[in-house]
């Protein structure tokens, strides 16, 4: 069946890159996203790559899919303490509307 | 733009009651989804509805339900609560009803069932 797995917690140190990754079942998954919820708050989407991508960037987001492992990774350049939250991975398809949601990894940033 | 309206926030029920919760869509919105989000169980997806309409439904049973209303508010009811019904109840809204539009949270509504 379909399902999205991801690590529940993540620590790196302020400065350090962070790599948050993400493995999904479902081959026909068209869209992949990027979710961050800070402590508090709704989600809020961060980035999002079509499946015929293999890599996206935005400023200190860069996005890496591997779609013959079913890997998607999210990477933050320079982590600050304002990146602090849980970070969901999703996947959907044309034609359900439904996503389907990793468990969220939550980043922990060390001074 | 307002964004995602959800009331209440913060609400505490006891084993047996039944909940209503309220979403208010962003403007022009016409695509409403409820998520429940627990520690253990993450993000699980309810019910979308899109112009009045389900269009899609978890794996839940019936004590949950909803509707959409013609001005796009949606409203999610849990009827007999049991204390596993505890989590946040997070609303999204979209332009677009299928996988390929940007979902819009809100705050969520905090429910404890006691």
């Amino acid at each position: 069946g379909e399902d999205v797995e991801q690590s529940l917690f993540l620590s790196v140190r302020e400065g350090d890159s962070s790599v948050i990754n993400c493995t999904y079942t479902d081959s026909s998954s068209t869209y992949l996203y990027w979710y961050k919820q800070e402590p508090g708050a709704g989600l809020q989407l961060l980035t999002y790559i079509f499946s015929n991508m293999d890599m996206k960037q935005d400023q200190r987001l860069t996005v890496l899919l591997n779609k013959k492992d079913k890997h998607l990774s999210l990477r933050i350049a320079d982590t600050q303490t304002g990146d602090s939250a849980i970070y969901f991975c999703a996947e959907s398809m044309d034609s359900n509307y439904q996503l389907i949601w990793g468990a969220g990894t939550k980043l922990i940033i060390k001074p | 733009k307002a964004g995602v309206t959800q009331t209440p926030r913060y609400l505490i029920k006891t084993r047996g009651q039944q909940v209503t919760l309220s979403c208010s869509p962003i403007s022009g919105h016409r695509s409403v989804s409820w998520y429940q989000q627990t520690p253990g169980q993450g993000l699980q997806f309810l019910f979308e509805y899109f112009s009045e309409t389900q269009r899609n439904k978890g794996n839940f049973p019936g004590r949950f339900s909803g509707r959409q209303f013609s001005n796009s508010r949606s409203e999610m009811n849990v009827s007999t609560l049991e204390l596993g019904d505890s989590a946040l109840y997070l609303c999204a809204s979209s332009l677009v009803t299928g996988g390929t539009g940007e979902l819009f949270f809100g705050e969520g509504s905090r429910l404890t069932v006691l």
